[in-house]
């Protein structure tokens, strides 16, 4: 098994240019997240889904877009990116289900995009 | 006020030293409590979950307060091999997401 896996693994986007990061997971997991890491900071949480055909905005969601293509795939897509988009961008994904209280749920990354927008 | 906080540090300490981490968390609905580490420019991955009774790997150990709102991760007899970013991670369910702190950085030197 793979696990989690991204691509591209590095990207040097121009102001104002579009693109789309992908994510796959093989492990049967019902959520998957995107995530933004800054230097020196912890992760912060773009979009998730919770389930196949939901997704939802996470804590800093403005000026992305998110597709859940189906169970296996989310992408994450910058329409028209900007200098402060300059970050490394983690794909995960769990076995969490919404409303299943107490559940502990382990988080898989993938390897990180790193993304330099000039 | 950030929803999960961590002592930053950076903790530098000698090998074979007992260092504690503690992360405090905002939300009294949080449900669920875990440990991950980051080593440099690499994904995060699981170190521990933190169960309410205290749980224990090895040489590592976390203990949960709820009443005081926060977790604590205790590495004893420190290696040079645990340097890395520590990262407190806080889950609410009903959320369906969890919440990161910005993480602690361990350096163990010779």
């Amino acid at each position: 098994n793979a696990g989690v896996t991204q691509t591209p693994k590095f990207q040097v986007l121009k102001t104002g240019q579009s693109m789309t990061l992908q994510c796959a997971q093989d492990m049967n997991h019902n959520s998957m997240y995107w995530y933004r890491q800054d230097p020196g900071m912890g992760l912060r949480l773009i979009y998730y889904s919770a389930s196949e055909g939901t997704t939802d905005k996470g804590e800093v969601p403005n000026g992305y877009n998110v597709s859940r293509l189906n169970k296996r795939e989310f992408s994450l897509r910058l329409e028209s990116a900007a200098p402060s988009q300059t970050s490394v961008y983690f794909c995960a994904s769990s076995e969490a289900l919404r409303g299943l209280m107490g559940a502990a749920n382990e988080q898989f990354f993938g390897p990180g995009t790193r993304l330099t927008v000039l | 006020r950030k929803e999960v906080e961590q002592d930053p540090g950076p903790f530098n300490v000698p090998e074979g030293a007992t260092v504690a981490f503690n992360c405090t968390y905002s939300n009294s609905a949080s449900q669920s409590f875990f440990w991950y580490r980051q080593d440099c420019r690499k994904e995060p991955k699981l170190l521990m979950s933190v169960y309410s009774s205290g749980n224990e790997d090895g040489r590592f150990t976390a203990q949960l307060n709820r009443a005081s709102q926060y977790i604590s991760l205790l590495i004893r007899d420190s290696k040079l091999s645990d340097s890395a970013t520590y990262l407190c991670v806080v889950l609410r369910a009903n959320a369906g997401k969890s919440t990161f702190g910005d993480g602690t950085t361990l350096t163990v030197k010779p």
